[in-house]
């Protein structure tokens, strides 16, 4: 059974750095591309980017270029997507999501709570 | 403002049968890119619906169902079920001057009467 576990709800300060995961299971991890797709309270989805396990290569939206950093470590099946200084806006839902090549999102994980408050 | 619009809310009552549509233009749907929707129930991550414009992915009931035309796309569900509310988004791939980019639309809210 194909699954991404991501890691738990976070709550930082505006200025603090943060790496949130994604850990897939039950397919052959380097095969697929991982995305990122990040949701604003009461808001719509938006695609952050994504990333090629197998030879990490990476896309960006033009929209969260050099706002975040999207990474994976195969060795461990886990993608990581980052932020070195975070700001209130960034509060939201994130989810991660395998990517199949027409680029629909098949499977999701359970998102990733992230609040920035000070 | 999302690069595919579509409309804020819908509603239809049991047995009925509700449209979305997702409008987009020539740098996205227009241009032949494939359209997938997500089914997002309330608290729960969004789920794929309909991928390449018209297939279910096994489990979806066959109460849904997608097509595409032109600059436009839309989802059907019929036999609408209390179940079925939920929030649903239209996804595609843009590729204006601003570059390469997956899209979505804003989300429609459908409301089972």
């Amino acid at each position: 059974e194909v699954q991404l576990v991501q890691s738990g709800a976070e709550v930082k300060k505006p200025g603090e750095s943060l790496k949130i995961s994604c850990k897939g299971s039950g397919y052959s991890f380097t095969s697929y591309w991982i995305g990122w797709v990040r949701q604003m309270p009461g808001k719509g989805l938006e695609w952050m980017g994504i990333i090629y396990p197998g030879d990490s290569d990476t896309r960006y939206s033009p929209s969260f270029q050099g706002q975040v950093t999207i990474s994976a470590d195969k060795s461990i099946s886990t993608a990581y997507l980052q932020w070195s200084s975070l700001k209130a806006s960034d509060t939201a839902m994130y989810y991660c999501v395998r990517c199949m090549l027409t680029l629909e999102f098949d499977y999701w994980g359970q998102g990733t709570l992230v609040t920035v408050s000070s | 403002q999302s690069v595919l619009t579509q409309p804020p809310s819908v509603s239809g009552a049991p047995g009925q049968r509700v449209t979305i549509s997702c409008t987009g233009s020539s740098s996205n749907i227009g241009a032949g890119y494939d359209v997938h929707w997500y089914q997002q129930l309330p608290g729960t991550a969004p789920k794929l619906l309909i991928y390449g414009n018209s297939n279910r992915p096994s489990g979806v009931p066959d109460r849904f169902s997608g097509s595409k035309s032109g600059t436009s796309a839309s989802l059907a569900i019929t036999g609408l079920q209390a179940e079925d509310e939920a929030d649903y988004y239209c996804q595609s791939y843009d590729s204006s001057l601003s570059g390469p980019n997956v899209v979505f639309g804003g989300g429609t809210k459908l409301t089972v009467l």
